[in-house]
């Protein structure tokens, strides 16, 4: 089946460190796209990338860093100049017309 | 610009009985919009999308919503709720960027509990 596996589920950080949460789909989508979730506030673009090796900014950018060296990958580090990780994170892609697939998401807690 | 209200973060209703959230939105072009759902700790799974076509837009598990530009709304409903609706929904509205990809733009979510 195609779809978008985000690993791991659930990933703890300590202060300081940086995480990279994996994001990898089958689904021969061109655009992929990071964003994070916190409570009452929806979905906000971290980044998002159209084709390889080529990633945009999105709205709340700062302290993550991207990667799409393959098609099928695109993994999201947030680095320790993130000042408020902890968050629910959703990758997903597209196709044309409108096509969007969302993975399951990664819970980052921070310790 | 674009943005999208949602004017519930919680509604309650009873298992049997209509589900209505409230969606409007602001867009300089004419948009597309969408509705997914996410329940706990999973991702996020489209409802239904209106993309300039039908201003009535049938989605799944008996979801529907009506485009009405002169209000700039984009209404969910469902006649008879389901336990398992229970969910959270997000409005969304869709903008081009360049090349292929299109950005999302998401509502702050409605907290859907049904009781029973």
């Amino acid at each position: 089946d195609g779809g978008i596996t985000q690993s791991p589920k659930y990933l703890f950080r300590k202060e300081g460190q940086n995480v990279t949460l994996s994001c990898e789909q089958n689904l021969n989508h061109d655009a992929m796209y990071w964003y994070r979730q916190d409570p009452g506030q929806g979905l906000r673009l971290i980044y998002y990338s159209q084709i390889v090796n080529d990633f945009q900014k999105g709205d709340i950018a700062e302290g993550y860093s991207v990667s799409r060296e393959k098609k099928e990958s695109f993994p999201l580090t947030v680095t320790s100049a993130q000042k408020n990780p902890t968050a629910f994170y959703l990758c997903a892609s597209s196709a044309p017309p409108y096509g969007y697939t969302f993975g399951s998401g990664t819970r980052l807690t921070v310790v | 610009a674009q943005s999208v209200t949602q004017l519930d973060s919680h509604v309650s209703v009873s298992e049997g009985t209509p589900v209505l959230l409230r969606c409007n939105y602001s867009s300089s072009y004419s948009p597309s919009l969408f509705w997914y759902v996410q329940h706990p700790n999973k991702g996020l799974q489209l409802l239904l999308k209106y993309t300039s076509a039908a201003t009535l837009v049938k989605g799944i598990n008996g979801f529907e919503a009506e485009f009405k530009k002169s209000e700039t709304s984009f209404h969910l409903t469902k006649p008879s709720a389901h336990m398992s609706d229970a969910a959270e929904y997000f409005c969304v509205v869709s903008r081009k960027t360049s090349g292929s990809a299109r950005q999302l733009t998401f509502g702050p979510g409605t907290q859907l509990t049904v009781l029973p």
